[in-house]
């Protein structure tokens, strides 16, 4: 079965833009959550949804906003790009939302910002 | 607040030994589960190996153990019989199942290499 995908891999902003980030969850997974991983920190977690309504949300500015599809693929949209946005964004899809279930990641997206 | 701690940014193993990479952890909260994962440089978070609060036994998977001591609040992986291709962050995590969601709180990583 296919893993987690993230699209694009790869991301070149100037400060100020928008960017939209895609994330398609393993198959029979509904929960997606997003990560943020700067430079030499562990990831910080963003938001997640489950069944298209969001049931977490990370101490993240209101640039930050994402959506879940009917098909629980899911984007990440952050507006308004600053310097310190350039990160490496990660998807992490599971079954449902809590009740014990483990997060599998995508490879990321990795954002720069100039 | 939870809170995960890693106090290893950097650990050096022989090919084929063993090694133990540290992670403590407070929450008040009194069912979590804990989590580890490798990072190697292409970015992907791999997941290794989960232990819930109320296991009873440390959990195993292959070459990969959790040394869970619930009272020090630390779960510390070990890795037997290192490999070239064990090289990578190791990420110890923590989810709080009191909220509903399942989002994870991260540590800082500890870089492992191993030496051939």
């Amino acid at each position: 079965d296919a893993g987690v995908t993230q699209s694009p891999t790869h991301l070149i902003k100037t400060r100020g833009q928008q960017v939209t980030l895609r994330c398609s969850p393993i198959s029979g997974h509904k929960s997606v959550s997003w990560y943020q991983q700067v430079l030499g920190q562990g990831p910080q977690f963003i938001f997640q949804y489950y069944e298209k309504e969001e049931r977490g949300r990370g101490n993240f500015p209101d640039r930050f906003s994402a959506r879940q599809f009917p098909n629980y693929s899911s984007e990440l949209n952050v507006n308004a790009l600053l310097l310190g946005d350039s990160a490496l964004y990660l998807c992490a899809s599971s079954k449902i939302a809590g009740g014990g279930e483990t997060q599998y990641f995508g490879p990321g997206t990795r954002l720069l910002v100039l | 607040a939870q809170k995960i701690t890693q106090t290893q940014p950097g650990m050096f193993v022989q090919e084929k030994e063993a090694v133990t990479l540290d992670c403590t952890y407070d929450t008040s909260d009194p069912s979590y589960g804990l989590f580890w994962y490798k990072q190697p440089s292409s970015g992907e978070m791999i997941f290794l190996i989960y232990q819930g609060s109320y296991d009873q036994q440390n959990a195993t998977e292959g070459r990969y153990s959790l040394n869970f001591q619930k009272a020090r609040k630390s779960a510390n992986l070990v890795i037997s019989a290192s490999q070239l291709g064990d090289s990578a962050m190791y990420f110890c995590a923590m989810r709080d199942d009191q909220t509903g969601a399942n989002n994870l709180f991260f540590g800082t990583g500890t870089r492992l290499t191993v030496i051939p």
